[in-house]
């Protein structure tokens, strides 16, 4: 049962440029979330996607946009990179469903370097 | 709004003895309480979860933490540290209905002393 993976796993980016990654949820879940870590922080949510819509946001701009496909995948976007969105990149998934208590499962990130 | 607060972002154990890592929570709604271990280059990876029922709930590896809601804690705890419990732990909160949306604490570097 694969669980949930990510690409890629490290790009390097100028400021100003626009980065794309991806994630395929774990088998049978419906629901992806991203996240942003900056080093020595926790995971900040930054959006979820359910029934290929954004369902919920947290407190990111919006050159942070994303992308759910009928198979579940998301990508998640960044536009106008600046040095402050250098940070591993965390793809979690998970099952929204009555009495699901929708704990995460995660990806082990992508690592966006931006110079 | 939720939050949570780890006290302490290094805590030092020798081999063996006890494990204590500190969380707090601030939630408008019942909460469900998440502690995930982070390896080096790693994603996080659950630990335990509390949603409802019993408070004192037991996760992998030895762990487990018990919800005190007058205390708004969820302390995480390990009897006798073993070397490869070296990480970094992260406490988080959700509501009661969509834990995908979870607030984290900033985490706590354990390190295990030979």
């Amino acid at each position: 049962d694969a669980g949930v993976t990510q690409s890629p796993t490290h790009l390097i980016k100028t400021r100003g440029q626009q980065v794309t990654l991806r994630c395929s949820p774990k088998s049978g879940h419906d629901t992806v979330s991203w996240y942003q870590q900056a080093l020595g922080q926790g995971p900040q949510f930054i959006f979820q996607y359910y029934e290929e819509e954004e369902r919920q946001r947290g407190n990111f701009p919006d050159r942070f946009s994303g992308h759910q496909f009928p198979n579940y995948s998301s990508e998640l976007n960044v536009n106008a990179l600046l040095l402050g969105d250098s940070a591993l990149y965390l793809c979690a998934s998970s099952l929204l469903s009555a009495g699901s208590t929708g704990e995460l499962f995660f990806g082990e990130g992508s690592r966006l370097t931006v110079l | 709004a939720q939050s949570v607060t780890q006290l302490g972002s290094h805590v030092s154990v020798s081999e063996g003895a006890l494990v204590l890592l500190r969380c707090n929570y601030s939630s408008s709604v019942p909460p469900y309480l998440f502690w995930y271990v982070q390896y080096p280059n790693q994603g996080l990876q659950l630990l335990l979860k509390y949603t409802t029922g019993a408070t004192l709930v037991k996760g992998i590896n030895g762990f487990e933490a018990e919800f005190k809601k007058s205390e708004t804690s969820f302390h995480l705890t390990k009897p006798s540290a073993h070397m490869s419990d070296a990480a970094e732990y992260f406490c988080a909160v959700s509501d009661n209905t969509n834990a995908g949306k979870s607030t984290f604490g900033d985490g706590t570097t354990l390190t295990v002393k030979p």
